[in-house]
């Protein structure tokens, strides 16, 4: 079946930059996803690009999409210690008829002052 | 903000007992999701449904069942349930349409002693 791979792992400092890379597959994702996790919480949806966009901005988050490489890149401007979460990247394609997500295994983000 | 419930948010029961972990969405969602999240954080698709009378199974073999005769509602059962299946659950609904966004619960922490 398809995949999506992340690093498990990303520790950073209070106000510096952080980039969450996932891979993925499936060369015919249409709709890439990333979802944010606190303890204790269910996901929340953080943003998502279509497979026809190469970037999108929402405030301190920026989505890079590379199809060449299938690589899915979240930045996330002046972390805040409230952005310590896990993140899970995403894909839904026609090969699955859209009717489910395929999951990263997730980014837990650490974020010390 | 989403308006997915789960109840309970934790249970602990003992092997042999009957469970029923709840959800409810508000938002007239057709299609619906249970996970299951492992320690680990991967998580796994176990049931999904596209609207009422409808239910598939996932990715991941389980021994719980659903049901959909509301569409509001999406219980999951489990009819004797075993410590394999301490796990953290989570409730999902989406829009029928192509795009997948899903919005999640707030999860049922279970603990089978």
């Amino acid at each position: 079946g398809e995949d999506v791979e992340q690093s498990l792992f990303l520790s950073v400092r209070e106000g510096d930059s952080s980039v969450i890379n996932c891979t993925y597959t499936d060369s015919s994702s249409t709709y890439l996803y990333w979802y944010k996790q606190e303890p204790g919480a269910g996901l929340q949806l953080l943003t998502y690009i279509f497979s026809n966009m190469d970037m999108k901005q929402d405030q301190r988050l920026t989505v890079l999409l590379n199809k060449k490489d299938k690589h899915l890149s979240l930045r996330i401007a002046d972390t805040q210690t409230g952005d310590s979460a896990i993140y899970f990247c995403a894909e839904t394609s026609p090969n699955s008829g859209y009717s489910t997500l395929t999951f990263g295994k997730g980014t837990m983000l650490l974020v010390s002052p | 903000e989403a308006d997915i419930y789960q109840t309970p948010r934790y249970l602990v029961i003992g092997t042999g007992k009957k469970i029923t972990l709840e959800c409810s969405q508000t938002m007239g969602h057709d299609k619906m999701y249970w996970y299951q999240q492992d320690p680990g954080m991967e998580l796994h698709l176990i049931h999904y449904s596209y609207g009422v009378n409808s239910t598939e199974k996932g990715d991941l073999s389980s021994e719980s069942t659903v049901s959909r005769i509301r569409t509001e509602h999406f219980p999951l059962t489990l009819e004797s349930a075993r410590p394999s299946h301490t796990s953290q659950y989570l409730c999902a609904s989406s829009e029928l349409l192509a795009g997948n966004e899903q919005y999640f619960g707030p999860g049922t922490r279970l603990t089978v002693t």
